[in-house]
């Protein structure tokens, strides 16, 4: 299994271009998540899905889009970038337990972008 | 919204001792996790501790929880150059459905 993977690992915008970063998962799992990581600040949800047709807003959504047609890929687009978007992004993928929740999260390598 | 805040922000020990970071957290919890990342690398989970259970061991690590203190503790025994890393906690929402990480704890273990 290659586990959850991410394309591009690295890129660089320009204020205004958009772009799809990629995420894919070859385990089966229903919950996939986008987070952006920037220094000091941990991980920030930006959108999640709870499996195949259904995403949901989290903590830092705007300028941001997804949609989840297939249970293994959760593409995450940037729309207009803007400097403020300069972080490195993972994606995360996770069983769905018994009980309907979230636990062990599995994530991908990161995708490092700069936006000039 | 909840949020675990991990206790230092860094740490720094010699090859061989043990490092203790803590995470604090705001509101009640349905189960707590570390993870641990590497430097230019994805968050990797290492243990889940549930709100009813005190203590969890996984190897040379150990989770403590204490939710009438809203804290948990991670302790790496006989620490090795190879755990030099970040470590974060992260805890769920009231739904389960997603969590909120803290900044992390820089450990530097120095051989």
């Amino acid at each position: 299994n290659a586990g959850v993977t991410q394309t591009p690992k690295f890129q660089v915008l320009k204020t205004g271009q958009s772009m799809t970063l990629q995420c894919a998962q070859d385990m089966n799992h229903e919950y996939m998540s986008w987070y952006r990581q920037d220094p000091g600040m941990g991980l920030r949800l930006i959108h999640y899905s709870v499996g195949a047709g259904i995403t949901d807003q989290g903590e830092v959504p705007n300028g941001y889009n997804v949609s989840r047609s297939t249970t293994e890929d959760f593409p995450l687009r940037l729309l207009s970038a803007a400097p403020s978007q300069t972080s490195v992004y993972f994606c995360a993928s996770s069983p769905r337990t018994s009980g309907g929740t979230k636990e062990t999260q599995y994530f991908g390598p990161g995708t490092r972008l700069l936006v000039l | 919204s909840q949020q675990g805040e991990e206790d230092p922000q860094a740490l720094s020990i010699q090859e061989g001792e043990n490092a203790t970071m803590n995470c604090s957290y705001k509101t009640s919890i349905n189960n707590l996790q570390w993870y641990r990342q590497n430097s230019g690398r994805g968050l990797v989970h290492l243990i889940l501790i549930r709100s009813n259970e005190r203590e969890k061991h996984s190897g040379r690590l150990r989770v403590t929880l204490d939710t009438s203190k809203k804290s948990s503790s991670l302790l790496i025994t006989a620490s090795r150059a190879a755990d030099t890393a970040s470590y974060f906690c992260a805890t769920d929402d009231n739904y389960g459905q997603n969590f909120v990480f803290g900044p992390g704890t820089r450990l530097s273990v120095l051989p």
